[in-house]
């Protein structure tokens, strides 16, 4: 099992740019998730999709868009690049377990900067 | 709003000895996860602390949970170069049945361990 996956790895954007960063998992988590790490700090939610068909936004959803495209898949998108979203981003997927436990999965990240 | 607080920020420690990082959080929560990050790379998950009282062992590392004082600590036994990186807690403050946890995170604790 790959986990899950995230593309690209690195990206450059200039300022206005749009793009889309794509993120998969093969574990069957109906939960998946997009974060955002600034150098110094911890991850900040952007948007999240509890399960198909849902999403709904995080701490730090201004300028971005989520797609939940299936149950594998969660895309976010970038409609106008800023300087402010130079960041690393991570996905994540989870499932609810029987203990009452909903631990996160991350994929190794996109580093993007926007010039 | 939900804040977590971990301390130290920064820990530099000889291996050998003994340590303990802190993270206090400012509202309910029985849900606690403990990840770790090594540099440029993603976020690894290490326990999950579920109910009051809840102690989890891996290794060196020991992680506990007290729901009343609203507070985790990760312990660390006899430390290696090993388990030299960035420690993060996240809270889970809801109560839910499925899936879609919404983690804050602290801001880390950068462990260095010198030989």
């Amino acid at each position: 099992n790959a986990g899950v996956t995230q593309t690209p790895k690195f990206q450059v954007l200039k300022t206005g740019q749009s793009m889309t960063l794509q993120c998969a998992q093969d574990m069957n988590h109906n939960s998946m998730y997009w974060y955002r790490q600034d150098p110094g700090m911890g991850l900040r939610l952007i948007y999240y999709s509890a399960s198909e068909g849902t999403t709904d936004k995080g701490e730090v959803p201004n300028g971005y868009n989520v797609s939940r495209l299936n149950k594998r898949e969660f895309s976010l998108r970038l409609e106008s690049a800023a300087p402010s979203q130079t960041s690393v981003y991570f996905c994540a997927s989870s499932e609810m377990v029987w203990t009452g436990g909903d631990e996160q999965y991350f994929g190794p990240g996109t580093r993007l900067t926007v010039t | 709003e939900l804040k977590v607080e971990q301390n130290p920020l920064f820990l530099s420690m000889q291996e050998g000895k003994n340590y303990t990082i802190y993270c206090n959080y400012s509202t309910t929560s029985d849900r606690l996860y403990w990840y770790r990050q090594d540099p440029g790379k993603s976020l690894e998950s290490l326990f999950v602390l579920l109910s009051n009282g809840a102690v989890k062992q891996e290794g060196r590392l020991m992680a506990s949970l007290d729901t009343k004082a609203r507070l985790s600590t990760l312990h660390i036994t006899a430390a290696v170069h090993d388990l030299s990186a960035t420690y993060f807690c996240a809270v889970d403050p809801l109560v839910r049945e499925t899936s879609g946890s919404r983690l804050t995170f602290g801001e880390g604790t950068q462990l260095t361990v010198n030989p």
